[in-house]
């Protein structure tokens, strides 16, 4: 069981929609990560947020919109995604931003666009 | 850039020690080796992680050479749930832009009754 909560699991959605990532934890972790990770390859940082603020933004299309609404929430908003895009999306979190204390990860959320 | 090497796939009895190797020739002084694992269709798990000394858990065991120019990953006593891509993955240093997790490509452990 992870302490990280993804939802929702699976999603489909078209070109044309706007859809929205969410995660959770209640771990009191001030770090917080989005990542994407295509099939047999290893996970790729998209954005990170220490003390609700963005941190590290990978150069990611701003179709991809992330917002952390308070220090247990993040979520990714999605706009007009293209076929590419479709990729399992993690969550993570950790103590600190800049601590070596370990990412825990949510179980993602597949992502098909359709 | 990955700063690991690590075997594409090993097989291992079930039952016995399974040990992956991992190669850091690059690693500077203060940078960490994690290790993480991807059971098929779930999240990366953290194993376990260090820097200089051997460290155990209720998981795993880390043994770290001296010169940490590389380290292996033991799972005593492996089950066909350990079936998994396991990576080793180095932390980036703080003066790095980023002090981010550099995945490699990883380890497939294929457990066998």
């Amino acid at each position: 069981d992870t302490e990280v909560t993804q939802t929702p699991k699976h999603l489909v959605m078209g070109m044309t929609n706007k859809k929205s990532l969410k995660c959770e934890q209640h771990m009191g972790h001030r770090a917080m990560y989005w990542y994407k990770q295509k099939a047999k390859k290893p996970p790729e940082l998209m954005f990170v947020y220490s003390y609700e603020k963005l941190s590290i933004n990978e150069s990611v299309p701003s179709r991809f919109s992330p917002e952390c609404p308070n220090s247990s929430l993040l979520n990714l908003h999605l706009h007009a995604l293209q076929p590419e895009d479709s990729a399992l999306y993690l969550c993570a979190s950790s103590q600190e931003l800049m601590g070596n204390q370990p990412q825990h990860f949510g179980d993602g959320t597949r992502l098909s666009i359709l | 850039d990955a700063k690991t090497t690590q075997p594409p796939s090993m097989d291992c009895a079930e039952g016995r020690a399974a040990n992956l190797p991992c190669n850091h020739s690059t690693i500077s002084g203060n940078e960490y080796v994690y290790w993480y694992r991807q059971i098929h269709s779930q999240g990366p798990q953290y194993i376990i992680h260090g820097l200089k000394n051997n460290e155990t858990n209720e998981m795993a065991s880390l043994i770290i050479t001296e010169d940490r120019k590389s380290s292996t990953l033991i799972l005593p006593h492996a089950t066909l749930r350990d079936t998994a891509v396991y990576y080793c993955i180095v932390r980036g240093s703080i003066t790095d832009s980023n002090y981010q997790l550099i995945w490699g490509a990883g380890t497939k452990l294929i457990i066998k009754p």
